[in-house]
Order: structure tokens, then sequence, then C-alpha cells
């Protein structure tokens, strides 16, 4: 048990809808980051939020948006649902590490949710 | 764009027959490389953080090492349990990381 969590776990829904993932990180950690996983396309990073501000953003779509609360948790929404957004979503979470003395952060591993699988039919 | 290869795509291995799964990366400005096993439906499992050539590192029955413009991740006799998919992934400047499509390791006992 990695201490990140994930809700659903299940998720069935129909073209054209809208759903709301939910993650809540492991205690302590800062970052949360949003990953989608298909069997063609492998692992695929969306989008990253660091103590409420989103950091960094990857391969996600504009019908795709997430946010991350005062108490850290964090939401994906999926919107306009189409065939191909069927998938595994997960969740991570990592502490970020400060750097040397020029302050920089790097970000230290990161730990897995269980994953939403989202079918859309 | 940072990329990950990881080879072979699926290797089948006998219990105690040792091998080595190989990963192969192009980024700019490596800050670390990691390690993660994921078993069929779940999520990934953090296994290694390695951040410059020549580290290496071990837990169990696996090792990490790093070099310039690859990983491997050997397996020392393995058994059924070490079956699973192994994602390697690197974590470039851009604050992104970048997996590779993984190896499935199958051990047949």
């Amino acid at each position: 048990d990695s201490g990140v969590t994930q809700t659903p776990k299940h998720l069935i829904t129909a073209t054209g809808q809208r759903v709301t993932l939910r993650c809540s990180p492991r205690s302590g950690d800062l970052s949360v980051y949003w990953y989608q996983q298909s069997l063609d396309q492998g692992l695929q990073f969306l989008i990253q939020y660091y103590n409420g501000e989103e950091r960094a953003k990857g391969n996600i779509l504009e019908r795709f948006s997430a946010q991350q609360f005062p108490d850290l948790h964090s939401e994906l929404n999926l919107s306009s649902l189409e065939l191909g957004d069927s998938a595994l979503y997960f969740c991570a979470s990592s502490i970020p590490i400060q750097g040397a003395a020029s302050g920089s952060v790097s970000y230290n591993e990161q730990f897995f949710g269980p994953g939403t699988r989202l079918t859309v039919l | 764009e940072d990329q990950v290869t990881q080879s072979p795509e699926a290797l089948r291995l006998q219990e105690g027959e040792s091998s080595s799964l190989n990963c192969s990366y192009t980024v700019s400005g490596l800050r670390g490389l990691f390690w993660y096993r994921q078993d069929p439906g779940k999520g990934p499992e953090f296994l290694f953080t390695l951040y410059s050539a020549g580290e290496e590192k071990e837990k169990e029955r696996l090792k990490a090492t790093l070099t310039k413009k690859e990983s491997f991740l050997h397996i020392t006799a393995p058994k059924p349990e070490d079956s699973a998919t192994y994602l390697c992934a690197v974590w470039g400047s851009n604050y992104k990381l970048t997996f590779g499509k993984g190896t499935l390791l199958t051990v047949n006992p």
C-alpha cells in the first residue's frame, strides 16, 4: 500500500459525459501527478500540481482539467468523453527535496495510487 | 523531447535463471532514473532511483545500474513472484517523468 488513495476504482460512462476522479496523496506529500495508461500508449504524464499550483503539464487534452485543493487532495475532470479516453488513470505523489545552495528543488520518487479504470461506452 | 526505450518487450525465464532488462534513454538534464514494478491492473510500485552514472542499487534479487546512456535491471535467481511488468522512467530538466513501455517478465516455476 503506497498511501495514495484514488476513488472511484471503476467508472463506466457514456460518450459525451463528464466524470471526476479523486486522489488523496500520502501524508506530507505536496506534489500530485496524474497519469493515463492505455495498452498502446503506456504510462503518459498528464499534469502536476505542487501545493495547490500547477507545476508541469504533459500530454493533457483541453477536455481534461485538474486542480489541487488546500487539503492537498486533487481532482481530475474529464469532459466530452470519447471512446479513446478509456484507460487506467493513476495519481502519484511525492515530497520535493530542496536542492543545494542554489535553492533549486528536485523531486524524489513518486508513489502511485491503485488507479481508476475508466470505461467509456 | 525525453525518450525511454526498454528491451526486451517481454522476457520469459525459468525460476533461478538470471537475466537483465535494459533501459536506454535520451534526456535533457537527467535529474534521476527510476525503476518501477507494475502488477496487472495495479499502480506502479517504486523500486529504485539512480541519480548519476556509475551508481548501483540493490534490493533482494534486483540490482539496478546506470550509465550515461542506459540503465540495467539485473534479476538474480528470479522466483515466480518476480513476474510483473518493469517500468523505467527518466526525470529530466522539464520536471516531467517520461516512462518507457516496460518489459513484461514472466518467471516459470
